[in-house]
């Protein structure tokens, strides 16, 4: 099926470092989502973009939805050991039919050094 | 805590037995979600249910089949299953607005033997 071009797949950095994880798209989106999943958990939603251009913060955690409606990225600051987990965004279309189905990006596993 | 309460936790089951997942969600969504997930893939989306009626199958096979008791409960019953199909099985709720995020619960993971 569909997919959304995720980097990078893995990151490993020290405590205290700033993260940055982008996605990408030859498709046009309506929504962008990004999620973090802890072991043995669900998926948790961290920010919801619905607007190209849009600029939103959650905490440490800022995600923007690009302009061309094809692409979005996630930055944390100052990680911390918790931020460890693999984040996921994925893509939504308005459209008739099946537009409530999220096109996946394939995660970006982080690790943090204490 | 997630507020998408998923049951078991976890299941082993022989390929021969009948078990059910359990989901249930109290923020008044009334769309909800099955997914199977490998490990350190994404979702996989298998059935959606909009105002308690099936809207989506994803092709998927007759072994799992879905319920909608209310608007606030989904079952997946699980019969004949064959060892591809362990993984992590989760559960995903959202308002009705197609566009409106959805929210998961912490799956059940899914060992056939």
């Amino acid at each position: 099926g569909q997919q959304l071009n995720q980097s990078p797949q893995s990151m490993f950095i020290q405590e205290g470092e700033d993260v940055s994880m982008n996605c990408t798209s030859s498709s046009i989106f309506n929504t962008w989502l990004w999620y973090k999943q802890d072991p043995g958990e669900g998926p948790v939603l961290l920010i919801a973009l619905y607007k190209a251009g849009e600029l939103t913060s959650n905490g440490r955690l800022t995600a923007q939805f690009g302009i061309t409606r094809k692409d979005s990225f996630l930055n944390i600051s100052a990680s911390i050991p918790s931020d460890v987990g693999i984040y996921f965004c994925a893509g939504q279309i308005h459209n008739a039919g099946n537009n409530r189905k999220l096109i996946w990006g394939l995660g970006t596993s982080l690790a943090v050094n204490p | 805590d997630t507020e998408v309460t998923q049951t078991p936790k976890h299941l082993v089951m022989g390929m021969t037995n009948k078990k059910s997942l359990k989901c249930e969600q109290h923020m008044g969504h009334r769309a909800m979600y099955w997914y199977k997930q490998k490990a350190k893939k994404p979702p996989e989306l298998m059935f959606v249910y909009s105002y308690e009626k099936l809207s989506i199958n994803e092709s998927v096979p007759s072994r799992f089949s879905p319920e909608c008791p209310n608007s606030s409960l989904l079952n997946l019953h699980l019969h004949a299953l064959q060892p591809e199909d362990s993984a992590l099985y989760l559960c995903a709720s959202s308002q009705e607005a197609s566009y409106q995020p959805q929210h998961f619960g912490d799956g059940t993971r899914l060992s056939i033997l």
